[in-house]
């Protein structure tokens, strides 16, 4: 079937440390790949997504990059910000599919 | 115009009241969800329209509603709810119809049911 595991929260980092979110899927048919965060009383936004194997999604100083062979999809971001805490989600769809399926989420707390 | 709008913001109900969750886009977007959101758990897939037709109803119980009245709309009508139907309830719409397709949620309705 279809579905997401991420990591175990809360990250908690110091402003400007380097941060690392995993995520590992499993797909049937061939998955997009999503990240998408959440701020407290907000609705989710779309942070960066990657479509196909190797692609590399980039937003905000935000990356992942879409591993087939490991089946992975982790976020990074060199230099984390106060105002980048926040929950973030890991999310996948099956190309021609209209439901997404998400991770459980991870909370991320920098302090300055 | 990339903005999903949800209305009221806030709502408190009694068990027995009958309430409507109003959401538009206006991206020209064919599919749009309700989600339910529970504090610190991602969001739950209720219901999801295609090109204004029920595609998919995750098997929620008939105290929820939902109507497509156009491709703009999505309502979510309310009715003998329960205290543990309090929750972030999210709107979303994406593109629809071939390839995949990224959502866009808007800002949600907090729920309480007293």
């Amino acid at each position: 079937g279809n579905s997401v595991t991420q990591m175990e929260g809360p990250v908690t980092l110091s402003e400007e440390a380097f941060l690392t979110i995993n995520c590992t899927y499993t797909a049937t048919g061939y998955p997009s790949l999503f990240w998408y965060v959440q701020y407290p009383g907000e609705g989710l936004q779309l942070l960066l997504k990657a479509t196909k194997a190797d692609d590399k999604g980039s937003n905000k100083g935000f990356e992942a990059t879409y591993r087939k062979e490991t089946t992975s999809f982790h976020l990074e971001k060199g230099s984390v910000q106060v105002s980048d805490s926040a929950v973030y989600f890991c999310a996948l769809t099956v190309y021609n599919f209209n439901k997404f399926y998400f991770g459980s989420g991870t909370k991320l707390n920098v302090k300055p | 115009d990339t903005e999903v709008t949800q209305t009221p913001k806030h709502l408190v109900m009694g068990m027995t009241n009958k309430k409507s969750l109003k959401c538009e886009q206006h991206m020209g977007h064919r599919a749009m969800y309700w989600y339910k959101q529970k504090a610190k758990k991602p969001p739950e897939l209720m219901f999801v329209y295609s090109y204004e037709k029920l595609s998919i109803n995750e098997s929620v119980p008939s105290r929820f509603s939902p109507e497509c009245p156009n491709s703009s709309l999505l309502n979510l009508h309310l009715h003998a709810l329960q205290p543990e139907d309090s929750a972030l309830y999210l709107c979303a719409s994406s593109q629809g119809g071939q390839g995949t397709n990224e959502q866009f949620f808007g800002p949600g309705t907090r729920l309480t049911v007293l």
